[in-house]
């Protein structure tokens, strides 16, 4: 079973921020957090992760709290394109860890 | 270019007949997964191989059978054991440890028993 909770849908406007929450209250300390999106029939595509410290790359910003019990994805200028499902995944990036996909987030970026 | 790819994009099966996916990856990683998606749903775990002539079964594993030969290859057989073979397949392979651990997936398989 997943480890996470994730809403199942969100909308945001075209330009706007989008923040995806995540909810992953049993972590252990040696996992990390994992953002995969998936855009209509192609493979999950990778986005950003994680352990304890907030991460920032060309797609996004990944915001984890201090007790690490949940995390944000912020899409800064979300477009047309970022309509997608959204994953959160945790995993430790040890021997015998899978990626666990859960039902995800379905983002709808409207115009 | 680095990356995985899986062949055939689509796939149609007679009712009956085994079929085998494939997947190849030139990343030099040394796990690998299979996972199948039905329409509106996530991804669940079929198998996964985290060693060259090892591999475990995932949460899906009835009526399909993997082999790991080679580091590069991790081939998916949907046997005709399995009930509604009808999905979308994805692969993914990973490392485990330092650097870079996300998982790279292929662009899928879509099979279709007819």
């Amino acid at each position: 079973d997943a480890k996470t909770t994730q809403p199942t849908s969100m909308d945001c406007a075209e330009g706007r921020a989008a923040n995806l929450p995540c909810n992953h209250s049993t972590i252990s300390g040696n996992e990390y957090v994992y953002w995969y999106r998936q855009i209509h029939s192609q493979g999950p595509q990778y986005i950003i992760h994680g352990l304890k410290n907030n991460e920032t790359n060309e797609m996004a910003s990944l915001i984890i709290t201090e007790d690490r019990k949940s995390s944000t994805l912020i899409l800064p200028h979300a477009t047309l394109r970022d309509t997608a499902v959204y994953y959160c995944i945790v995993r430790a990036n040890n021997y015998g860890q899978n990626f666990v996909f859960g039902p995800g987030t379905r983002l709808s970026v409207l115009p | 270019d680095g990356g995985i790819t899986q062949s055939p994009k689509y796939l149609f099966r007679k009712e009956g007949q085994n079929v085998t996916l494939s997947c190849e990856q030139n990343l030099n990683h040394d796990a690998m997964y299979w996972y199948r998606q039905d329409p509106g749903q996530g991804l669940r775990l079929i198998y996964y191989s985290q060693i060259v002539n090892d591999f475990q079964k995932g949460d899906i594993a009835e009526g399909y059978s993997v082999s790991r030969e080679k580091k590069e290859s991790f081939p998916l057989t949907v046997t005709s054991a399995q009930k509604n073979p009808t999905a979308f397949y994805l692969c993914a392979s990973s490392i485990f440890g330092q650097g870079r651990t996300e998982a790279f997936f292929g662009q899928g398989t879509r099979l279709t028993v007819v």
